[in-house]
């Protein structure tokens, strides 16, 4: 099946840095979706992006499909930010369902 | 609008016990899917489900599991004889239709199930 590397594992930040997320992906993609899991366990979907560039206040994601990738930008973190960032993609190819990434953790210190 | 609901947020069982965990889709969605989140690890899919339709089980092991989606009321993914290995949140997710059609993934609070 679909292959789904998300990187870096681990992330600390100081409260009001940047960063730039990645997740690459083994096969082209119909669906690709970020979600953020809060440090209770909540998964929210952040964007639905299986190309282009979408932008949602401080968040904003970029798919280039053709070098199957996409990143997540994080700009004037705030410590509400810290928890997992999970990239999850869908292939025709393969299964019905999403695979996900192994995520992000991120921790933005105040 | 209510979001996907699961319940119980929490749920202990001892060994050789059942676990019967419950899933009410967002309103209008018709697919329901369950993931099992390891600690520390990410989201493995388990079980894809239509009303009244398995559609893709490859997710799900193949004995002690089972789930079902019934013509009316909630999604249920039920463990039976449970191990300590079974200890996990489990998550579900609906989706009004089909994921290649673009649709977006939406998911409940999860069960922490715990074995003793």
């Amino acid at each position: 099946g679909i292959q789904v590397e998300q990187s870096p594992p681990d992330l600390i930040l100081q409260e009001g840095a940047n960063s730039t997320l990645r997740c690459n992906f083994s096969d082209s993609v119909n669906n690709l979706q970020w979600f953020h899991q809060n440090p209770w366990g909540q998964l929210i979907n952040l964007f639905y992006i299986p190309s282009g560039t979408k932008q949602n206040g401080r968040l904003s994601a970029t798919t280039v499909a053709t070098e199957r990738y996409s990143l997540l930008y994080i700009s004037s973190s705030q410590t509400t930010d810290s928890g997992v960032y999970f990239c999850a993609v869908f292939s025709s190819g393969s299964a019905r369902q999403l695979t996900f990434g192994s995520g992000t953790q991120l921790t933005v210190l105040p | 609008n209510a979001g996907v609901m699961q319940n119980p947020r929490h749920l202990v069982r001892r060994r050789g016990q059942e676990a019967r965990l419950r899933c009410s889709p967002m309103k209008g969605h018709s697919h329901v899917y369950w993931y099992r989140q390891l600690p520390e690890e990410g989201l493995k899919f388990m079980v894809y489900l239509q009303k009244e339709n398995i559609i893709d089980e490859s997710g799900m092991p193949k004995e002690r599991f089972s789930a079902e989606f019934p013509k009316e009321g909630p999604s249920i993914l039920r463990i039976q004889q449970v191990v300590r290995g079974d200890s996990a949140a489990y998550f579900c997710a609906s989706s009004q239709s089909l994921l290649a059609t673009n649709e977006k993934l939406f998911f409940g609070s999860g069960t922490q199930l715990s074995v003793l």
